[in-house]
This record gives structure tokens, C-alpha cells and sequence, in this order.
């Protein structure tokens, strides 16, 4: 497709569980970022790729959270052992490389709710 | 570090009204600047930008002009319309955080017939 998607959009689970959310960004985009974005929390900064590289983790809130990305496409976030606190919406981006003059395309998210 | 400051909402105007939402940053390096706009049930899309000190961005009727001296990235528009009505937030992207987006609180736009 022409835009980053995101599956699943919704995902219900009960705490404890784990869940495994996807992005696949704009095809030859080489910069992959993870946001998310929470009542209490605003917008917050996760993990960023460039290639199948992660330099920067500085955000993930845990090591419950982790994140790999293959084939410099697709990438999957992972939240072991859920808490209630990691309900939010989960927002994938990608960019054409790094730089300041290279935009951040979104995709629609994943609502993540955890019972 | 790097950070975004708006002004709160929600921010209630009557259509054609004018619009100004204050975005004031403070950031070490030579940020670029972003307006993003969430229409409801949609996701983040990218309103405008500037990279450069006394750059102008411009889209849909939208500008926003990059002050460095007082470090503020004011988004406007002279005659807004229902359509407007969305949630507006301002960020920043520099070299220093791996361009990551900084993002400030967001402030919903409210915009009555």
C-alpha cells in the first residue's frame, strides 16, 4: 500500500498475556520509529530503527517491551506479561532516512487494551 | 534535553474565525520543526514543517513561521472551518535524539458553525 500499516488496529487482552503488534512501513523507507500515545502520557518516544538496526531503545518504558525489525521492512513491537498501565495507542512511523528534512509518515495505530 | 510546550485547550472558535495555537520549544541543536494534526478517528498526519530559522511552512491554509530568537513555531490560520476541527501538535525532530519526534501535549480545536 502507499501508506505505514499497522495490525491489528484493536487488540483486547487480558493482563499478563503477551502481545506481538506489527508496522510495515512505506516501502523504501529505511527509518522505522515507535511511539505511543496515552491519556496520562501524551506522545512518547519508544525505539527507533534505521535498517534492521536499533540505535536508540531509550525509550521503551521496560524490559517487558522489545522490538526487532527484518528485511529492513516489517517490524513487530512485543509486550511481555501486559499491565494495565501499557493500554495506549500504539503508532508506527517511517521516514525515507534520517535527517531533518525526511517527514515522519503514521500509520493508524494500534489501540492496545489491556482488562 | 529537547522539549515542546503548547498551549492547552480545547480551544473553541466560531467558523471563519482566526486561529493562533502558541508552540514555544527549547532544544540544544538546530531542530526542524512539525505541526501534526489527528482528525477524529484518523491517524497523525503531517500539517507542515520548517528546518531552518525563519522558514515558513504552509498547507491547507495553515502557516507557521520558525522563530529562533524567540523560539516559537505558532501555527495560524485566518478563516478556520468546521473541518478544522481536529486535535494540533507541535514537535520537533533534531540530530542530537535521532530525530525522534518530540512532541507537545497536543491541544484539540473546537470549531462551532
Amino acid at each position: 500500500g502507499a501508506g505505514v500499516s499497522q495490525s491489528p488496529s484493536n487488540k483486547v487482552t487480558e493482563k499478563g498475556k503477551d502481545v506481538e503488534l506489527r508496522c510495515d512501513p512505506i516501502s523504501g523507507h529505511t527509518a522505522l520509529y515507535w511511539y505511543r500515545q496515552s491519556l496520562g502520557q501524551g506522545l512518547e518516544f519508544l525505539i527507533y530503527f534505521q535498517g534492521n538496526s536499533a540505535p536508540d531503545k531509550s525509550g521503551l518504558p521496560s524490559d517487558r517491551f522489545s522490538a526487532e525489525r527484518t528485511g529492513g521492512s516489517v517490524s513487530t513491537l512485543t509486550i511481555q506479561r501486559t499491565q494495565q498501565e501499557d493500554s495506549a495507542v500504539y503508532l508506527c512511523a517511517s521516514s525515507r532516512g534520517q535527517g531533518n528534512n525526511q517527514p515522519q509518515h503514521f500509520g493508524d495505530g494500534t489501540r492496545l487494551s489491556i482488562l | 534535553g529537547d522539549s515542546v510546550t503548547q498551549m492547552e485547550g480545547p480551544v473553541t472558535l466560531s467558523e471563519e474565525a482566526f486561529l493562533t495555537i502558541n508552540c514555544t520549544y527549547t532544544a540544544t541543536g538546530y531542530p526542524s520543526l512539525f505541526w501534526y494534526v489527528q482528525y477524529p478517528g484518523e491517524g497523525l498526519q503531517l500539517l507542515l514543517k520548517a528546518t531552518k530559522a525563519d522558514d515558513k511552512g504552509s498547507n491547507k491554509g495553515f502557516e507557521a513561521t520558525y522563530r529562533k530568537e524567540t523560539t516559537s513555531f505558532h501555527l495560524e490560520k485566518g478563516s478556520v472551518q468546521v473541518s478544522d476541527s481536529a486535535v494540533y501538535f507541535c514537535a520537533l525532530s533534531d540530530r542530537g535524539s535521532n530525530y525522534q519526534l518530540i512532541w507537545g501535549a497536543g491541544t484539540k480545536l473546537i470549531i462551532k458553525p
